[in-house]
């Protein structure tokens, strides 16, 4: 229950296009909702977050959508760039779970010119 | 300018041999987490202190040990008694709660011959 799951593992876009990540979990505590984005050998980095009293979260090319009755949310990227080719992981949190947070196994996206 | 810096980068053992992972900030913050990443499998908690003199296995602690006597240090060692050590290994930091942004150290390569 306490796992948070993505998909897909890996992903391919053309540059110009929408690049679309998702995530579902179980445990209905979670209230926090973070993506973060890794560059090959480096630590990732806070991208976006949302919490569940929106649906969408937008910030320049990237939004998350959240749907809360499906236990569901997903990251887009609108025109996507050959420098977004990265690794992309969510993540959920709840107080419940003392400040941690359960990150999803990660989508390597590559964007190609 | 503050942050996370991890040492070494990359770092070879042989296997049987005890290794310590350095981790430091300078962000004042409270809470501290280790992580291990392998191909497919996303962020793995390993141990994380919220606390100075204080810390919590994470989900695959086994083979590892923490200590946090300063606020601004909390180092990983890797003992002979984890069974796969060869990883990614990353160091986090958060002002405390599991709504504050975890900023992550550049990683440390840990490969074990």
């Amino acid at each position: 229950q306490q796992q948070v799951k993505q998909s897909p593992q890996s992903l391919i876009v053309q540059k110009g296009g929408i690049s679309i990540i998702n995530c579902a979990y179980e445990n209905t505590a979670f209230d926090y909702f973070p993506w973060y984005q890794q560059f090959p050998g480096k630590g990732p980095a806070l991208l976006i977050a949302i919490r569940p009293d929106v649906s969408e979260k937008k910030e320049g090319r990237f939004t998350i959508s959240f749907n809360k009755s499906a236990k569901q949310f997903s990251l887009h990227i609108m025109d996507s760039q050959p420098g977004d080719s990265a690794t992309y992981f969510c993540a959920a949190g709840t107080k419940l779970t003392t400040d941690k947070l359960i990150f999803g196994t990660g989508t390597r996206l590559q964007v190609f010119p | 300018d503050g942050g996370i810096t991890q040492s070494p980068k990359y770092l070879f053992r042989k296997e049987g041999q005890n290794v310590t992972l350095s981790c430091e900030q300078n962000l004042n913050h409270d809470a501290m987490y280790w992580y291990r990443q392998d191909p497919g499998q996303g962020l793995r908690l390993i141990y994380y202190s919220q606390i100075v003199n204080d810390f919590q296995k994470g989900d695959i602690a086994e083979g590892y040990s923490v200590s946090r006597e300063k606020k601004e240090s909390f180092p990983l060692t890797v003992t002979s008694a984890q069974k796969n050590p060869t990883a990614f290994y990353l160091c986090a930091s958060t002002a405390g709660t599991y709504t504050d942004t975890q900023y992550f150290g550049p990683g440390t390569r840990l490969t074990v011959l």
